[in-house]
């Protein structure tokens, strides 16, 4: 009965550094979804996930974003060459399908130095 | 595109009194409506969604939430507050992708 997970739980970079943050769904949601909070905000979409159709990716910041799902389970955010606005905490979530309730995992909090 | 404004970023509110968090939404079809919380240091947590079955819809820990076409609204309330309801509110509307709100801050008064 195990939720979503995601790890690590918290993430310290330098500035410039690479990152990857893994999300493990709920098995037998074939949605899945990478949220970005910031401090005292609500989530924002990422990029979202169809078994291992990269659908949208509309909300990536900028092209150092990328996410993958190659086998329509878990899957990975990275990040290359962080910059300090990318200090946030990173939220995955996963579903049944299209508008169906999200599942988030306890989220990853990133923090660039 | 889909959107919700939350009312009032904090509300505080004595144990036992009645708890309502606003929240109105601008959508051009019906829209699928959602409440979570979120502690701290915690992800997400589905509190009830509207998914047009019915306008009055009970979620978890004693919150409901009324659909309302007329006023595009979607407040949440509790009767009787608890401690443990202290906690960040967030208002979404599904298009696929959640859109949230900025999220509504509940303190409880002891």
């Amino acid at each position: 009965g195990a939720g979503v997970s995601q790890s690590p739980r918290y993430k310290v970079a330098k500035r410039g550094q690479d990152v990857a943050l893994r999300c493990d769904p709920i098995s037998g949601h074939v949605s899945l979804f990478w949220y970005q909070q910031a401090l005292g905000q609500g989530p924002e979409f990422l990029t979202y996930f169809q078994n291992e159709a990269q659908l949208d990716k509309s909300g990536l910041p900028s092209d150092r974003f990328f996410a993958e799902r190659p086998e329509g389970s878990v899957s990975t955010l990275k990040i290359q060459r962080t910059q300090q606005e990318d200090s946030a905490v990173y939220l995955c979530a996963s579903s049944l399908g299209l508008n169906q309730p999200q599942h988030f995992g306890d989220g990853t909090r990133l923090s660039i130095l | 595109a889909q959107s919700v404004t939350q009312l009032g970023s904090h509300v505080s509110v004595s144990e036992g009194a009645l708890v309502l968090l606003r929240c109105n939404y601008s959508s051009s079809v019906p829209p699928y409506l959602f409440w979570y919380v979120q502690y701290p240091n915690q992800g997400l947590q589905l509190l009830l969604k509207y998914t047009s079955a019915a306008t009055l819809v009970k979620g978890i820990n004693g919150f409901e939430a009324e659909f309302k076409k007329s006023e595009t609204s979607f407040h949440l309330t509790k009767p009787s507050a608890h401690m443990s309801d202290a906690a960040e509110y967030f208002c979404a509307v599904s298009d696929e992708k959640l859109t949230f709100g900025t999220g509504t801050r509940l303190t409880i008064i002891p």
